[in-house]
């Protein structure tokens, strides 16, 4: 069974920095692409990055860009997300995602259930 | 980057109702649409893939459609569990997005 569960979260000042971890399970996670999405308080939905299956390969949305850095460990299982220079519209619950695909589209089949990030003085 | 459109924001409706929400990108995505079902407290669920693929496990009652820059979400039957908020996403290029969000509210 499909397992994510992040851990990490927690309450940082503007400025800081914070590392998130996502521990894969029932899976194997080296033929994986990997996601991070994050949900601000009572908004939507944002993705914030990728990391391809060896981890050569990383796509980053804009406003983390510079600042946040993906990362995966293979022989682990797990999945990381370095953020620097917090700001206060990085609040927001971190969600990790894989990434599945065939030759007709991709999605996202399993989500963890989130950590809270609270950047705030 | 690809824009995603989606509407209503908000969908009052009772049980038994039939709903369809749309989503509209700002260029063709081909087929690489997916939907997701929110709960308050909970992560996004897989719905369908491929703009129409129902997820394994997933009740008939829903259903997707379209391609190019015009896709659907409709339930057939609104029953009282499908009460959440629902969003689609375009995997076709990077940065990957989302729409705003339907919350499909009791009337």
């Amino acid at each position: 069974q499909v397992q994510l569960v992040e851990s990490g979260g927690g309450v940082v000042q503007p400025g800081r920095s914070l590392r998130l971890s996502c521990a894969a399970y029932g899976f194997t996670f080296s033929r994986y692409s990997m996601h991070w999405v994050r949900q601000a308080p009572g908004k939507g939905l944002e993705w914030v990055a990728v990391i391809f299956l060896e981890g050569d390969n990383k796509h980053y949305t804009d406003s983390v860009k510079g600042r946040f850095t993906i990362s995966r460990d293979n022989s682990k299982n797990m999945l990381y997300l370095q953020m620097d220079s917090l700001r206060a519209d990085d609040t927001a619950i971190y969600y990790c995602a894989r990434h599945f695909y065939n030759s007709a589209s991709r999605w996202f089949d399993s989500w963890g259930q989130g950590t809270l990030v609270t950047v705030s003085s | 980057d690809i824009q995603l459109t989606q509407s209503p924001s908000s969908l009052p409706a009772s049980v038994g109702d039939r709903v369809t929400i749309t989503c509209r990108a700002s260029q063709g995505i081909t087929r690489y649409l997916a939907w997701y079902q929110q709960k308050p407290g909970k992560a996004p669920k897989l719905l369908i893939y491929a703009a129409s693929t129902l997820q394994s496990g997933v009740p008939s009652r829903f259903s997707g459609g379209g391609s190019g820059t015009e896709f659907t979400l409709t339930i057939s039957s609104l029953q009282p569990e499908d009460f959440a908020t629902y969003y689609c996403q375009q995997l076709n290029s990077y940065p990957l997005t989302f729409g705003g969000g339907t919350k499909v509210e009791i009337k």
